[in-house]
């Protein structure tokens, strides 16, 4: 079956740690995105990448890396920067083409901090 | 820009009643919208999209919903609640061109038995 695969689905960060939390999509789909929901609140954009090697920061970007280096792939590094990391991260990704097509998403992974 | 706004954070119905939950937009072009559900620990799951052709849109499990551009609403419906429909609930408005999606606040449904 196609679709998005996070992992892991719960992580726990020390104090002053960089944590990569991957997505990895067989669907084929162009554009990969990466979300922070905290409790009671929308989604809200960390980055999103519409091709290989090309990302852009969305609304909340400090604290945060992504790569694109495979189509299938865009892991999210937190790193030590972002001092408010403890929220469920979704990854989703879309396709560009026959116009305006719904995100698909993973089942999140939720991060803790120790 | 564009904006979608959740009236509504949190519903309660019980099983076998209605289901409205409603949702206005803000934009400048003519949007795509999209409802979603999301149960606990999971991720989204979409119900049902709109894309400038019908405006009163099916989707799955019983839901539907209509785009009045006239009142820039695009509320979603239910005839008759069931107890797995209590999720959480997200509207969402798209303009293709600037890969712009905006996600409201989100609505919770709780269906009492």
């Amino acid at each position: 079956d196609g679709g998005i695969t996070q992992s892991p689905k719960y992580l726990f960060r020390k104090e002053g740690q960089n944590v990569t939390l991957s997505c990895e999509q067989n669907l084929n789909h162009d554009a990969m995105y990466w979300y922070r929901q905290d409790p009671g609140q929308g989604l809200r954009l960390i980055y999103y990448s519409q091709i290989v090697n090309d990302f852009q920061k969305g609304d909340i970007a400090e604290g945060y890396s992504v790569s694109r280096e495979k189509k299938e792939s865009f892991p999210l590094t937190v790193t030590s920067a972002q001092k408010n990391p403890t929220a469920f991260y979704l990854c989703a990704s879309r396709t560009r083409q026959l116009g305006d097509q719904p995100q698909h998403f993973g089942d999140g992974t939720r991060l803790s901090i120790l | 820009a564009q904006s979608v706004t959740q009236l509504d954070s949190h519903v309660s119905v019980s099983e076998g009643t209605p289901v409205l939950l409603r949702c206005n937009y803000s934009s400048s072009y003519s949007p795509s919208l999209f409802w979603y559900v999301q149960h606990p620990n999971k991720g989204l799951q979409l119900l049902l999209k709109y894309t400038s052709a019908a405006t009163l849109v099916k989707g799955i499990n019983g839901f539907e919903a209509e785009f009045k551009k006239s009142e820039t609403s695009f509320h979603l419906t239910k005839p008759s609640a069931h107890m797995s429909d209590a999720a959480e609930y997200f509207c969402v408005v798209s303009y293709y061109n600037n890969n712009d999606m905006r996600f409201g606040a989100g609505t919770r449904l709780t269906v009492k038995p």
